[in-house]
């Protein structure tokens, strides 16, 4: 296990359109966490899951937007009906429980690009 | 409540000299503190953090930052910059079970 895996790394969709992403964490880790990222901007909180159970949800999580983890491995992000807005990076991030830091180790990305 | 920030969206440096990022942090609890740096369409890659265990912090790649409570400050620094240290640095607070990120300081290396 090399790390924070997340698939596809570049998606290019038309407006309306709906996206998956997927985000396999280190294996051993717990808790898994999504972020997004547009340009000039750091990563916003978009919501987190220990083990299978999603802990929490910003507000910026419209309700176009849907997280899964069923099995507490791997997770997906999925945009429905999706909008220009929703162009961005979409970060995955995991920690384990045992580190009390809950220093978080990040995936390449997947970059969203809504035409 | 905790939040983070950078002060300087950009910095600009002239090979071998000094780097300083700056970093304020506000934190109800005390503070995990991290410093991640973001090369160009990559994730984000731990550079240091500090747990309280040490108020002077060393990193990969000869990065430091020095915790100062009476400041609230988590300032990075590298005493000689290459031109592999341009990209994107970002300070992190967390009390645990969640992070709050600054808006980034993007440093430019001048050869």
């Amino acid at each position: 296990d090399t790390g924070v895996s997340q698939d596809p790394r570049h998606k290019i969709t038309k407006r309306g359109q709906n996206v998956t992403f997927r985000c396999d964490p280190i294996s051993e880790h717990n808790r898994l966490y999504w972020y997004r990222q547009t340009l000039g901007q750091g990563p916003e909180f978009l919501t987190y899951f220990q083990n299978e159970a999603q802990l929490e949800k910003s507000r910026l999580l419209s309700d176009r937007f849907s997280a899964e983890r069923p099995k507490g491995s791997f997770s997906t992000l999925e945009i429905q009906r999706t909008e220009q807005g929703d162009s961005a990076m979409y970060l995955c991030a995991s920690s384990s429980l045992a580190d009390n830091t809950g220093e978080l180790f990040f995936g390449e990305g997947s970059r969203l690009t809504v035409l | 409540a905790q939040s983070v920030t950078q002060l300087g969206s950009h910095v600009s440096v002239s090979e071998g000299a000094l780097v300083l990022l700056r970093c304020n942090y506000s934190s109800s609890v005390p503070p995990y503190l991290f410093w991640y740096v973001q090369y160009p369409n990559q994730g984000l890659q731990l550079l240091l953090k500090y747990t309280s265990a040490a108020t002077l912090v060393k990193g990969i790649n000869g990065f430091e930052a020095e915790f100062k409570k009476s400041e609230t400050s988590f300032h990075l620094t590298k005493p000689s910059a290459h031109m592999s240290d341009a990209a994107e640095y970002f300070c992190a607070v967390s009390p645990g079970n969640q992070f709050y990120f600054g808006t980034g300081t993007s440093l430019t290396v001048i050869p």
